[in-house]
């Protein structure tokens, strides 16, 4: 059974900080990757959705990528910001491509 | 503006009292599903569709029932609830298998 795993749990940076977020996962046949960030008590934004295909993914101050063999996948996120706060969701498709598998998610805070 | 919707967003009621969750997207997805989120459990699927008129059970579908009888349209049915369905629930789409999931803004449910 396929199950994701985020390191660390929580992380406080200052701002201006470049940074890694992890993911890993148990499964390496994966369909498709996608990172959320979530803020606190609301929903689920899509960030970036990595296929499998690939092995990396941009979108502005985000890059991220992701490496099968080894059941990991990585977001760098570039010159942090204080509203880049928030919990960071990391999530891989089934290999029916019907459900997406949940990590726990790292909090992130960035300070100014 | 693309999205995902989701009635009420916040819910208290009774043990065994029947409830429904309504969800609609406006994006012309055929993929539609639930999820739940509790502390320490992640995200799960509760239950998805593919297209109208086909539904499936996701990893936590007891006590739940859905209908997709139109293809905008994903409500969730609970039809006797329970404390143990106290939960935030999240509705979403994308428009086919295994891409890019968008999240509603989440039903936040008390069941006493």
């Amino acid at each position: 059974k396929q199950e994701v795993t985020q390191i660390p749990a929580a992380l406080s940076v200052p701002e201006g900080e470049n940074l890694v977020l992890n993911c890993s996962f148990t499964d390496s046949a994966i369909y498709n990757l996608q990172w959320f960030r979530q803020d606190p008590g609301k929903g689920l934004t899509s960030l970036l959705l990595i296929q499998s295909s690939q092995r990396e993914q941009t979108s502005g101050r985000l890059n991220a990528s992701l490496d099968k063999s080894s059941g990991r996948s990585t977001l760098y996120i570039a010159a942090s910001q204080p509203g880049d706060s928030a919990t960071y969701l990391c999530a891989v498709y089934n290999q029916a491509g019907t459900a997406l598998i949940f990590g726990k998610g790292t909090t992130l805070s960035v300070s100014s | 503006e693309a999205q995902v919707t989701q009635n009420p967003r916040y819910l208290i009621t009774v043990t065994g009292k029947k409830l429904t969750v309504t969800c609609s997207q406006n994006m012309n997805h055929e993929y539609m599903s639930w999820y739940r989120q509790d502390p320490g459990l992640g995200l799960r699927q509760i239950y998805y569709s593919m297209n109208v008129e086909v539904t499936d059970k996701g990893d936590v579908p007891e006590g739940y029932k859905v209908s997709r009888k139109e293809k905008r349209n994903f409500p969730l049915i609970l039809e006797s609830p329970s404390p143990n369905q106290t939960s935030l629930y999240f509705c979403a789409s994308s428009q086919n298998r295994a891409e890019t999931q968008y999240f509603g803004p989440g039903t936040r449910l008390l069941v006493l």
